[in-house]
């Protein structure tokens, strides 16, 4: 399995300000997601980031509100620009495993307050 | 349509009994793996057992058993000898595909609270 960090752990944030949360993985993996949670509901995946492309984005999830990067195998920033109260939710990276049944594992997630 | 439904939002359990988390799904692909997640109010998410299209046999994981019927499209969870640390948020999970190539899509999971 893999090891997952992330930071920050939790923030609580102004209207219209951006906060940049990283994400770190004990190990070299191809393919890193990030999800949104949003209070009481359940994962949705915003995004796929894969090493050296551009990153997928789901529908309803555009590049210019959650930019992210992935400038190596074991590492990726999301950043969600322009918040609003709306943003308000768990962000969760995930990776899934290099093996089968390639199991997804997560990170503790970031909780964010937009006040 | 959903593709991943579980009927209950919350579940209770008296301590030391057993509970089933139910969980259809929908797919034409005869490719596919279901998963179980457990969220505690922590927030971080735990793998706890997968269960192929293919398998045969029903998964288990100590205490987690899938009781996987593909007829009827379900794959329940079962947790025998319930803890208080079983108090959680559960989500069934499948993923389509050869390989499992496409994305993880997740259920509405399934609040389950142990109780003394």
């Amino acid at each position: 399995s893999a090891v997952i960090s992330q930071k920050p752990s939790r923030d609580i944030c102004q209207r219209g300000t951006s906060l940049t949360i990283q994400c770190q993985v004990d190990s070299q993996v191809t393919m890193m997601f990030w999800y949104r949670q949003q209070p009481g509901q359940s994962l949705t995946l915003i995004a796929t980031a894969n090493q050296g492309s551009e990153a997928t984005y789901e529908s309803g999830f555009v590049i210019d509100k959650f930019p992210i990067s992935r400038p190596n195998l074991t590492f990726s920033t999301l950043t969600v620009s322009n918040m609003s109260p709306e943003d308000s939710s768990i962000y969760l990276c995930s990776v899934r495993a290099n093996r089968a049944p390639y199991e997804q594992y997560f990170g503790p997630g970031t909780r964010l307050t937009v006040t | 349509a959903q593709k991943i439904t579980q009927t209950q939002p919350g579940m209770f359990v008296q301590e030391k009994e057993a509970v089933t988390l139910d969980c259809t799904y929908d797919t034409s692909d005869p490719s596919y793996g279901l998963f179980w997640y457990k969220q505690p109010s922590s927030g971080e998410m735990i793998f706890l057992i997968y269960q192929g299209s293919y398998d045969q046999q029903n998964a288990t994981e100590g205490r987690y058993s899938l009781n996987f019927q593909k007829a009827r499209k379900s794959a329940n969870l079962v947790i025998s000898a319930s803890q208080l640390g079983d108090s959680a948020m559960y989500f069934c999970a499948m993923r389509e595909g050869v390989n499992y190539g496409q994305n993880f899509v997740f259920g509405p999971g399934t609040r389950l609270s142990v109780l003394p």
